[in-house]
């Protein structure tokens, strides 16, 4: 597609409800990457894939988070027994090269835990 | 870790006016790139600059990677321009992720 494109835009769950984000990359895109962002903070790094294999999610806060990309492409980022905290901005980006060069971001999605 | 530290962290302008933003990082990047982020929170790229200067209409963007810094300049401001904007960078030191600064909060008056 000719952005990221990411969805649900907003997602209202109650606690220790499972919740899935999506995240669809610009066509090609070989890396992919998901952030946090939490109310009036900069982003943060939770997690990166290059192709189908994730190579780092040394981000990802707690074993209730999990990402998978298996064919490549499109991405899921889950998590399990939502509290709280887990409230935020949860923004995804794709770089066509293999080694990170120049991001773009998908709108994000919200997420609020009640 | 690599620190990011931008300023200032709030800005308030009438519009037409011009204003400089700074970004300062405590250790050497391979990549940087300044973004804006709208109010309906959406991050859009402005620049991707490493090193050197760079322009896209009102908006310049210089990085003196040897002095650790990076500015970014608007000219002209418009009311559009309000939001926050972030300064970007990939450290030198084997990571590809990047670590994003504490960020500018701008707002233009009409």
């Amino acid at each position: 597609g000719a952005g990221v494109s990411q969805s649900p835009r907003y997602k209202v769950a109650k606690r220790g409800q499972d919740v899935a984000l999506r995240c669809d990359p610009i066509s090609g895109h070989v890396s992919l990457f998901w952030y946090q962002q939490a109310l009036g903070q900069g982003p943060e790094f939770l997690t990166y894939f290059q192709n189908e294999a994730q190579l780092d999610k040394s981000g990802l806060p707690s074993d209730r988070f999990f990402a998978e990309r298996p064919e490549g492409s499109v991405s899921t980022l889950k998590i399990q027994r939502t509290q709280q905290e887990d409230s935020a901005v949860y923004l995804c980006a794709s770089s066509d090269r293999a080694i990170n060069y120049g991001y773009t971001f998908g709108s994000g999605t919200r997420l609020t835990v009640v | 870790g690599i620190q990011v530290e931008q300023s200032p962290p709030d800005l308030i302008l009438q519009e037409g006016a011009n204003s400089t933003l700074r970004c300062n990082f405590s250790d050497s990047v391979n990549n940087l790139q300044w973004f804006h982020q709208n109010p309906w929170g959406q991050l859009i790229n402005l620049f991707y600059i490493p090193s050197g200067t760079k322009q896209n209409g009102r908006l310049s963007a210089t990085t003196v990677a040897t002095e650790r810094y990076s500015l970014l300049y608007i000219s002209s401001s418009q009311t559009t321009d309000s939001g926050v904007y972030f300064c970007a960078v990939v450290p030198v030191a084997g990571t590809y992720k990047y670590i994003f600064g504490t960020g500018t909060r701008l707002k233009v008056l009409a």
